[in-house]
């Protein structure tokens, strides 16, 4: 069974940081995913990354994956209110069979 | 553009009751994953769906089925509901055939077993 650790759980800063939130596994992705979902909704999905030492952006979400694959970060630059929620990230390991497992979540909370 | 949609949203049944859950996927998805979540925890897979076949089951019980249909719509069916089935559905749909299997998420059905 592949475990995918998620830090930090909790996260409460003032609006204009920066902050981090990492994911981890210990087997090797085939692909990475980052939601944010918002109580009783779906998943919403942010990004997909793919390829070792891949970095994406979005705005002011900078994701990256690690080179070996087998961690990811979601770098927000300048925090606002509206970044408040639940920030999952969910990794494949299987090629051609894609089920998620998903990470414990990062409760983000923007204080203005 | 069109997404994942799910029925019903909300979901009331009694102990021992049977519920069905429907998933209608984006067009042109060939691939469909329910998830299950409970209050507080994050989503975990139960069963998956390629052109109509079941490619990968997990953590489903017994007591539930599910089935693709020709459409690719798919449904869950679950009997003898138990009060711990209480948690929020989720179906997400992909394009298998499309590369790289991104899933979008359907916005879920509440189901509450009373």
């Amino acid at each position: 069974t592949q475990l995918l650790e998620q830090s930090p759980q909790f996260l409460s800063i003032q609006e204009g940081e920066n902050l981090t939130v990492y994911c981890n596994s210990s087997s090797v992705f085939s692909s990475l995913q980052w939601y944010r979902q918002e109580p009783g909704e779906g998943p919403v999905l942010l990004v997909t990354v793919v390829t070792g030492g891949e970095v994406k952006k979005l705005k002011r979400l900078t994701f990256q994956f690690g080179d070996a694959r087998k961690d990811s970060s979601l770098h927000i630059t300048a925090a606002q209110p509206g970044d408040t929620g639940l920030y999952l990230c969910a990794g494949a390991f299987d090629f051609g069979n894609e089920k998620l497992t998903f990470g414990t979540g990062t409760r983000l909370t923007i204080i203005p | 553009a069109a997404g994942v949609i799910q029925s019903p949203r909300h979901l009331i049944k009694e102990k021992r009751e049977t519920a069905t859950l429907k998933c209608y996927p984006i067009p042109r998805h060939d691939t469909v994953y329910w998830y299950q979540q409970g209050p507080g925890q994050d989503p975990q897979f139960l069963i998956s769906f390629y052109e109509k076949m079941q490619s990968d089951k997990g953590s489903i019980p017994d007591r539930f089925s599910a089935q693709q249909f020709s459409d690719y719509h798919s449904e869950l069916n679950m009997s003898s509901l138990e009060l711990g089935d209480s948690a929020l559905y989720f179906c997400a749909s992909s394009s298998r055939t499309g590369g790289t299997e991104t899933q979008y998420f359907g916005p879920g059905t509440r189901l509450l077993v009373l």
